[in-house]
Order: structure tokens, then C-alpha cells, then sequence
């Protein structure tokens, strides 16, 4: 089955203390996206990749890290979190080429920090 | 930089009544893509327009592309429960969001 998968998918944290939120596709998608949804400020993106060791700020990139050492993972890394990255967090991926770019999300993770 | 705006924020309906949901960019969009997230859920893709004034149905949801490519709307006619969720637009090659609408359906 076609799909992403990110974890954990609840996470409560303390301030300054570091985490990675893992993401992982099987569908071989050149590109990659993490997003967070905060209410009435719709998705918006923190980074993305378009390839393995290819990535570039979003929007929103500030207080998180990524890497992409393999094609299917894109973990989100935060260094030192603050409570104003509570939110929940989104891994998406979609082809680089054919057209149609149809994003596939994962589940979600829900980020709280105290 | 580039913006998508989308109105209304929220849209409670009795069902069977219309529901329609307006984008609008700053700039002109080479495409424009449709998700619904369900509450508690991930958005999932619906449909991605690319072509000036492009229709597209799907059973009762109609998508349309402006023809300045800078705005795009959804309809859906006959609201029913499971309709239920927030619609979001996002466009562009960067796939920039919009707010989103929560839809509300009243059985």
C-alpha cells in the first residue's frame, strides 16, 4: 500500500530538549515536504527536498533542521524546542515529474512543548 | 511574497444546501490543487487544475481555474454529512496553501 508514515504521532515535550520526528514513503517520490497547521494560518511549509541531499527552506524554516540521506526518509529535527513550535506536524511527498503533482500526507504528528 | 487567500473561513450548511469555496493568489498560478482533510485526519488530494478557465466535475463537486489563472473556487451542490472538513487550495510549483474552509453540514 502506497503510503507515508511519520513518528511518533503524539508528542509532548519540554523546552530545549531535542527531537526528530521521523517520515518515511515507499512510493520512491523524488520530493518531500514538512509542513505544520496551526489554526486560521492553513499548512505552511517548513522545508522541503527534491532529492536525496537536495534541501531547501519553506516558509516557515526557522528553529527546525532536515536531512535527506535516503530517498524514502526526511526526518524533521528540532534542536532546541520552544512552545511556539506546538502545532501539528505534517510529512508529505509526490512525484518530481509527470505532471500531475499530487501530494501524499502522512497522519500527522501533534507537537506539544512546555 | 506569493499568497493564497481563501474565503470563507467557515461555512456552516443545512444539508442538501450549496457550498462553494474561493481562492485567490497574488500572482498567476501555473496550477492549482484541491485537498480535504477530514476532521482528525491528513489532507488528501482531490484534483489539480492547470489549464485557464478549466472546469472539472466530480460527482457533486465542481473545480474551477480563473482565466487569469489567480483564482479558483469549489463547489459542491447538494451538501451531505459526509462532506464534512476542511477544503483546502494550494497552488503554484512552490504549492503554496490556502487558510482553508471548514465545512460544517446541519442533518
Amino acid at each position: 500500500e502506497a503510503q507515508v508514515t511519520q513518528n511518533p504521532r503524539y508528542l509532548i515535550t519540554v523546552t530545549g530538549k531535542k527531537l526528530t520526528v521521523t517520515c518515511s514513503q515507499n512510493m520512491n517520490h523524488e520530493y518531500m515536504s514538512w509542513y505544520r497547521q496551526d489554526p486560521g494560518l492553513g499548512l505552511r511549509q517548513i522545508y522541503y527536498s527534491m532529492n536525496v541531499e537536495v534541501t531547501d527552506k519553506g516558509d516557515v524554516p526557522e528553529g527546525y533542521k532536515v536531512s535527506r540521506k535516503e530517498k524514502r526518509n526526511f526526518p524533521l529535527i528540532l534542536e532546541s524546542p520552544s512552545p511556539n513550535q506546538t502545532s501539528l506536524y505534517f510529512c508529505a511527498s509526490r512525484t518530481g515529474t509527470g505532471g500531475i503533482y499530487e501530494q501524499y500526507f502522512g497522519p500527522g504528528t501533534r507537537l506539544t512543548v512546555t | 511574497g506569493q499568497q493564497v487567500m481563501q474565503i470563507p473561513q467557515y461555512q456552516h450548511v443545512q444539508e442538501g444546501e450549496d457550498f462553494t469555496t474561493y481562492c485567490n493568489s497574488s500572482t498567476t498560478l501555473s496550477n492549482i490543487q484541491w485537498y480535504k482533510q477530514r476532521p482528525g485526519g491528513h489532507p488528501v488530494f482531490l484534483i489539480q487544475l492547470v489549464k485557464s478557465g478549466e472546469v472539472k466535475k466530480q460527482k457533486r463537486l465542481t473545480f474551477q481555474f480563473g482565466e487569469a489563472k489567480k483564482n479558483s473556487s469549489l463547489h459542491i451542490t447538494a451538501t451531505q454529512t459526509t462532506d464534512v472538513g476542511t477544503y483546502f487550495c494550494a497552488g503554484g510549483g512552490k504549492l503554496i496553501f490556502g487558510q482553508g474552509t471548514e465545512l460544517s453540514v446541519k442533518p
